[in-house]
């Protein structure tokens, strides 16, 4: 069964960039047929896509982060990376990790526990 | 953007009731359409994907229904683990987005 857990610090000084890590297991990263992604959700409130990343290094962000934002792979150690750069108080929120197929109706299936991040110094 | 605007955005139901809740797209999205449930503290769970297709683990009593820009979610016979948030999520264009959630409490 696919598992997927995120790791990184919980706390992050305002301006500083936030590094998660996804680690999968049961599955292989190196799959053509998904991407991997990131969705974030500030304390009770909703759900905000970050970015997907494919295998192959093929990216997409969304266009509201896209300046801040790099999502990177790593297949040798089957883990997949957030970066965040000039962290606000805004940015704090639950970081989750995910997985979409990469064509036609594209659900997040299975999810990670998540990650609380807290922006302040 | 496609903006996903859920009904209602909260709503008392019973054991039992059947439950309905609405996500309308700002513009047409086809079939890409999936929805959600989020039990408090945990991750979301996907219950259907592409409008109206039952993910698997999924009891029955949940469906989808719509396409192009109106969508339903039914649960038909609440069980005490349905209280929780549910989300709408488009997936025809780039940023996938999602809807402002609708959390189903106990009455």
């Amino acid at each position: 069964q696919l598992q997927l857990q995120e790791s990184g610090p919980g706390l992050v000084k305002p301006s500083e960039t936030l590094s998660l890590t996804c680690t999968v297991s049961g599955g292989s990263i190196s799959s053509q047929s998904y991407y991997w992604v990131w969705i974030r959700q500030p304390p009770g409130k909703g759900l905000e896509w970050i970015g997907s990343i494919h295998y192959s290094g093929s990216t997409f962000y969304n266009p509201s982060l896209k300046s801040r934002v790099t999502i990177s792979v790593d297949t040798s150690k089957n883990q997949f990376s957030l970066k965040l750069s000039s962290m606000t108080a805004a940015d704090t929120a639950l970081y989750y990790c995910a997985r979409h197929p990469s064509g036609g109706s594209r659900w997040f299936d299975p999810w990670g526990q998540g990650t609380l991040v807290t922006v302040s110094s | 953007d496609i903006q996903m605007t859920q009904s209602p955005s909260s709503l008392s139901a019973s054991v039992g009731d059947r439950v309905t809740i609405t996500c309308r797209a700002s513009q047409s999205i086809s079939s890409y359409l999936n929805w959600y449930q989020q039990q408090p503290g945990k991750a979301p769970k996907l219950l259907i994907y592409a409008a109206s297709s039952l993910q698997s683990g999924v009891p029955s009593r949940f469906s989808g229904r719509g396409s192009g820009t109106d969508f339903t979610l039914t649960i038909s016979g609440l069980q005490p683990e349905d209280f929780a948030t549910y989300y709408c999520q488009q997936s025809y264009s780039n940023p996938l987005t999602f809807g402002g959630g609708t959390k189903v409490e106990i009455k």
